[in-house]
């Protein structure tokens, strides 16, 4: 089956830097790759998302891009504000919707 | 729409007692997951359905947990006898199966077995 390895596992960057976080995933099947962030005593939200057909998507601060060949792919948050401190989750998944997750990054942003 | 709901948020149980927790999905979707989060293992996919039928539940730690989804608005999980390590954050999703979109996620039910 899939597997979704993340790095780093606790990230801390200063107010209005940048931070990124690595995903690699196993199958090369894997077509869907969703970002997720998560607050404390919340359940996961999606932020970003990127298919295979695509190599970069931005939204405002967020950007993901994805490395087919390499099978990687990666989170970028620039001018980071305390807000966005949180759990962040990538995920990869196939037509069939089997959804597997990495093991999560705790960003701090401190002010 | 109300987003996924999950019944009860938190539940407090003895060891080896039956728990089950509950799972509304968003109406109009068809797919929808059961997913279990402890600080040691993460997120962790324990059984996914589509159109009401358990499509992979090779996730399920054992056979003392079992899901079931009688029609498409409910699902539930349930855990028995219970055990201390069964002890997490357990956490429903729901999405359209066609497309591989979005998962919404509810807000959680936290277990502890004592």
């Amino acid at each position: 089956g899939e597997n979704v390895e993340q790095h780093p596992s606790t990230l801390s960057v200063q107010e209005g830097d940048s931070a990124v976080i690595k995903c690699t995933y196993s199958d090369s099947a894997s077509n869907y790759f969703p970002w997720y962030k998560q607050e404390l005593g919340k359940g996961p939200q999606l932020i970003i998302d990127i298919r295979s057909n695509v190599g970069e998507k931005k939204d405002q601060r967020i950007a993901v891009t994805l490395n087919k060949t390499a099978k990687h792919f990666s989170l970028h948050i620039t001018e980071t504000q305390p807000e966005d401190s949180a759990v962040y989750f990538c995920a990869a998944s196939k037509n069939n919707n089997d959804m597997r997750f990495g093991a999560g990054t705790r960003l701090t942003v401190k002010p | 729409d109300a987003g996924v709901i999950q019944s009860p948020r938190h539940e407090v149980t003895e060891m080896g007692q039956e728990v089950t927790l509950r799972c509304k999905p968003i109406s109009g979707h068809n797919s929808l997951f059961w997913y279990r989060q402890t600080m040691m293992r993460g997120l962790e996919l324990l059984i996914y359905f589509n159109n009401n039928v358990p499509i992979d539940d090779s996730g399920m730690p054992e056979d003392r947990f079992s899901a079931k989804m009688p029609n498409a608005s409910f699902s539930t999980l349930k855990i028995q006898p219970s055990e201390p390590r069964d002890s997490a954050v357990y956490f429903c999703a729901s999405s359209f199966q066609v497309g591989n979109t979005e998962a919404f996620f509810g807000q959680g039910t936290r277990l502890t077995v004592v």
